[in-house]
């Protein structure tokens, strides 16, 4: 079984402010990936980021960065200095066997 | 060519029609995956093929149908839908059924059943 719980329903800011995503995660297995999808109002669901449980190194990419911490299960996203166009609803998701995402958290950028 | 490419966009049919669902990359990929997608909700698995063989079906009604004629291409065929099937369907790929490197998702089909 797998679950992913993101904790966030809505989250909205004013342009120019960070934003963290918090998402937990539940598995068994000891092999498995990790993800950050993107979903703006035009449906389509755009990858940004992917981690492998046996990576827990941290990076930053532009303006995205990830903080995956496996002893707590937790694999944070930050979008920094955040714009209008970061308008959507992020997705974490977990692959084992299947990629089973979180409820999703709806993040709005105001100008 | 990076997409996954689902015609039609948006589809709208009454309850005794058939329709079909298309879904086309051409990345080389040996996996493709249908999701459904409910308003306000993530989306979630139906079928997955892998090497053009169906490895997963999440216990899908059989009013869904999915087909999978060569390795670029995934059909799904619907017949007498209900209203609450009504959703954006999903297609994906992946290069292998691991996953390892990610999914690639389509803009999806918004249908409608009326």
């Amino acid at each position: 079984a797998q679950k992913v719980t993101q904790a966030q329903t809505e989250i909205s800011v004013v342009e120019k402010e960070d934003v963290t995503l918090d998402c937990v995660y539940e598995t068994r297995d000891t092999t498995y990936y990790l993800f950050w999808y993107k979903q703006p109002p035009s449906g389509e669901l755009v990858f940004l980021i992917r981690r492998n449980s046996f990576d827990e190194q941290n990076e930053i990419s532009g303006r995205y960065s990830w903080n995956f911490q496996k002893s707590t299960s937790s694999f944070n996203f930050t979008i920094t200095a955040s714009q209008v166009v970061d308008s959507a609803v992020y997705f974490c998701a977990l692959n084992d066997y299947k990629l089973s995402f979180g409820a999703g958290t709806t993040v709005t950028v105001r100008a | 060519d990076t997409e996954v490419t689902q015609t039609p966009k948006h589809l709208v049919m009454g309850m005794t029609n058939k329709k079909s669902l298309k879904c086309e990359q051409h990345m080389g990929h040996r996996a493709m995956y249908w999701y459904k997608q409910k308003a306000k909700k993530p989306p979630e698995l139906m079928f997955v093929y892998s090497y053009e063989k169906l490895s997963i079906n999440e216990s899908v009604p059989s009013r869904f149908s999915p087909e999978c004629p060569n390795s670029s291409l995934l059909n799904l065929h619907l017949h007498a839908l209900q209203p609450e099937d009504s959703a954006l369907y999903l297609c994906a790929s992946s290069q292998d059924g691991q996953s390892r490197y990610g999914y690639t998702f389509g803009s999806g089909t918004r249908l409608t059943v009326v």
